[in-house]
């Protein structure tokens, strides 16, 4: 079965502190992975998007991921943390034809001053 | 760009009144995107359009949810009647043909519905 899943609900890390989520994916095909980031009350932003190459992606903000086959791994790091980074991050993976994409539940990133 | 725009941006019904749910794509986008996101379910795929055409509606939980898109730059979900447990954050989200490095989704800020 296709999944995606985040296994931290919730991930607490000081500023200035590095930041790396988790993210597996189940998927049968050549996945295509995204990172999206969503701020209280707001919409999803797109971070940044794996579809082939470079294993290691550059994204908006700071963030990176690193796509890992051998694993079924896409996760997302930050090396410093700003407060502004407080917020919930999907992974999704979907397939480069089609739009149905598969989520994860979120994991709900805490800043501590 | 405007981005992606939906309204209400809030809605508190009473069960079994109807629902209108609206959106703007982003200008020049072919493919429309209905969401639904729950504490329970996470986000969830309702429907989408290609070239206002509905492509896939196998996400829409039931019939008393309904969609439309009558133009490339408007598009309606309908939910007739409403109960509680359709209460959400509902977002419709817009993308153009996948070119080179593929595809992106670009979401609206959500309509927070809730059914009393």
């Amino acid at each position: 079965a296709q999944s995606v899943t985040q296994p931290d609900i919730h991930i607490t890390v000081s500023e200035g502190a590095s930041l790396e989520l988790r993210c597996n994916y189940s998927y049968g095909a050549t996945p295509y992975l995204f990172w999206y980031v969503q701020s209280p009350g707001q919409g999803l932003q797109l971070l940044l998007k794996y579809f082939s190459g470079d294993t290691l992606v550059q994204g908006i903000k700071g963030f990176e991921a690193e796509f890992k086959r051998s694993q079924s791994s896409f996760n997302l790091r930050k090396p410093s943390v700003h407060w502004s980074d407080a917020a919930e991050y999907f992974c999704a993976v979907g397939p480069y034809s089609s739009y149905k994409l598969i989520f994860g539940s979120g994991t709900r990133l805490l800043v501590r001053p | 760009d405007a981005g992606v725009i939906q309204s209400p941006r809030h809605e508190v019904t009473e069960m079994g009144q109807e629902v209108t749910l609206r959106c703007k794509p982003i200008s020049g986008h072919d493919y429309l995107f209905w969401y639904r996101q729950t504490m329970m379910r996470g986000l969830e795929l309702l429907i989408y359009f290609n070239n206002n055409v509905p492509i896939d509606d196998s996400g829409m939980p039931e019939d008393r949810f309904s969609a439309k898109m009558p133009n490339a730059s408007f598009s309606t979900l309908k939910i007739q009647p409403s109960e509680p447990r359709d209460s959400a954050v509902y977002f419709c989200a817009s993308s153009s043909t996948p070119q080179g490095s593929g595809n992106t989704i670009y979401f609206g800020e959500g309509s927070w519905l809730t059914v009393v």
